[in-house]
């Protein structure tokens, strides 16, 4: 597709389950982000790559996050023992310049 | 601190009319860049504008335009024309600094604008 793919779009977890969340960016996009979005607030960064290099993972909240690139285009973001707070919408965006495009996110409900 | 504030939670505007939705800024960076993002129900982000911190105009977009005011960091949008299908939250963003694509953007908390027939 042209646009950016994530999947699942709904996803609903027991507390104490992992989950993982997939993006599949745009093709030939070097950069991708994920973020996470609360209910009724901003997106707020977890991590950022470059190809399959990690270079910023500060807003990762806890060492349960955790996303990978293995090849330099789909990602996975993983949550290991789900929590109730990790409840959110997951954005996915890949750019090649100042813009960024986004995926319509994974809407995460943990139990 | 806030890097971005939006301070109107909720804004509503009658159809054809012109709405501004107000966002400020703080960095002591030179170069950066400003972004507006529409987020309908659906859930996805569409992209609107883009302000470099250099550019000496403002940005204009068909019906969406930046009312850039440096000195004052803020970067307010305005809808004209309003249409039923521009109800949706509104997210100010801010890059910094430019030149590097690695920079994440910083969110506001948006404003959800109501169109009313």
């Amino acid at each position: 597709g042209a646009g950016v793919s994530q999947s699942p779009r709904y996803k609903v977890a027991k507390r104490g389950q992992d989950v993982a969340l997939r993006c599949d960016p745009i093709s030939g996009h070097v950069s991708l982000f994920w973020y996470q979005q609360a209910l009724g607030q901003g997106p707020e960064f977890l991590t950022y790559f470059q190809n399959e290099a990690q270079l910023d993972k500060s807003g990762l909240p806890s060492d349960r996050f955790f996303a990978e690139r293995p090849e330099g285009s789909v990602s996975t973001l993983k949550i290991q023992r789900t929590q109730q707070e990790d409840s959110a919408v997951y954005l996915c965006a890949s750019s090649t310049s100042e813009e960024l495009f986004f995926g319509s996110g994974t809407q995460l409900s943990v139990l | 601190a806030q890097k971005i504030t939006q301070t109107q939670p909720g804004m509503f505007v009658q159809e054809k009319e012109a709405v501004t939705l107000d966002c400020t800024y703080d960095t002591s960076d030179q170069s950066y860049g400003l972004f507006w993002y529409k987020q309908p129900s659906s859930g996805e982000m569409i992209f609107l504008i883009y302000q470099g911190s250099y550019d000496e105009q403002n940005a204009t977009e068909g019906r969406y335009s930046l009312n850039f005011q440096k000195a004052r960091k803020s970067a307010n949008l305005v809808i004209s024309a309003s249409q039923l299908g521009d109800s949706a939250m509104y997210f100010c963003a801010m890059r910094e600094p430019l030149g590097i694509g690695n920079t994440p953007l910083v969110f506001g908390k948006g404003t959800r604008l109501s169109v009313i027939a």
